[in-house]
């Protein structure tokens, strides 16, 4: 089976540009989650969409926003970027716990997009 | 609020020595805990996790890792490291039972050096 897998991988892009990141779940998972990278900050949760509605949502400001497919595929979007925002976005499947049994709560994570912004 | 954290950054050990990731949380609901590794230029992977039951789990390749409620700690411990197990490690904790409980709150992270 297939991995999660994220596009593109890495992006450079200017100050003040927008930007939209990919993500395609594992075959069967409906839930997927963003998180934010940064040598500074850590791993910090973006938001968490499951059936195409957000469920969860992190501490970021409404420049990053977040939506889903019928098919379960993520794409996330930065508007007005900020230097700050250069960081490895990584995004994560998941099955639900009655489906999922042994391997409940387990998050599968991407490779993640590097974002530099200059 | 849940919070975790990693005191050690980085944690340098010679190979075949074992070594001891320390792992503390805080939350006012009960937790799920995992821990995830991290290789170079790579996403996450579920290292393992605990949900219930026996508090000391282990993944395949040696680690284990034992929740002390009272401690609040998750502690991960190898008896034996490899070069291969060089990577950044992560501890990380969800909330029990809420719809959307895919949220994890991570820790710092640590950096396992092994040297030959």
């Amino acid at each position: 089976k297939a991995g999660v897998t994220q596009t593109p991988r890495y992006l450079i892009k200017t100050r003040g540009q927008q930007v939209t990141l990919s993500c395609s779940p594992i075959s069967g998972h409906r839930s997927v989650s963003w998180y934010q990278q940064t040598p500074g900050q850590g791993l910090q949760f973006l938001f968490e969409y499951f059936s195409e509605t957000q469920r969860n949502k992190g501490n970021f400001p409404g420049r990053f926003s977040g939506r889903q497919f019928s098919n379960s595929r993520s794409e996330m979007n930065v508007s007005t970027l900020e230097l700050g925002d250069s960081a490895l976005y990584l995004c994560a499947s998941s099955l639900p716990p009655r489906l999922a049994g042994r391997n409940s709560y387990e998050q599968y994570f991407g490779p993640g997009t590097r974002l530099t912004v200059t | 609020a849940q919070s975790v954290t990693q005191l050690d950054s980085q944690v340098p050990v010679f190979e075949e020595a074992p070594v001891e990731l320390r792992c503390n949380y805080s939350s006012s609901v009960s937790v799920y805990l995992f821990w995830y590794v991290q290789y170079p230029n790579q996403g996450l992977q579920l290292l393992l996790k605990y949900l219930s039951g026996s508090t000391l789990v282990e993944s395949i390749n040696g680690f284990e890792a034992e929740f002390n409620k009272s401690q609040t700690s998750f502690h991960l411990r190898k008896p034996s490291v490899h070069i291969s197990d060089t990577a950044e490690y992560f501890c990380a904790v969800s909330d029990v039972g809420n719809f959307g409980n895919e949220k994890l709150t991570f820790g710092t992270g640590t950096r396992l050096t092994i040297i030959p």
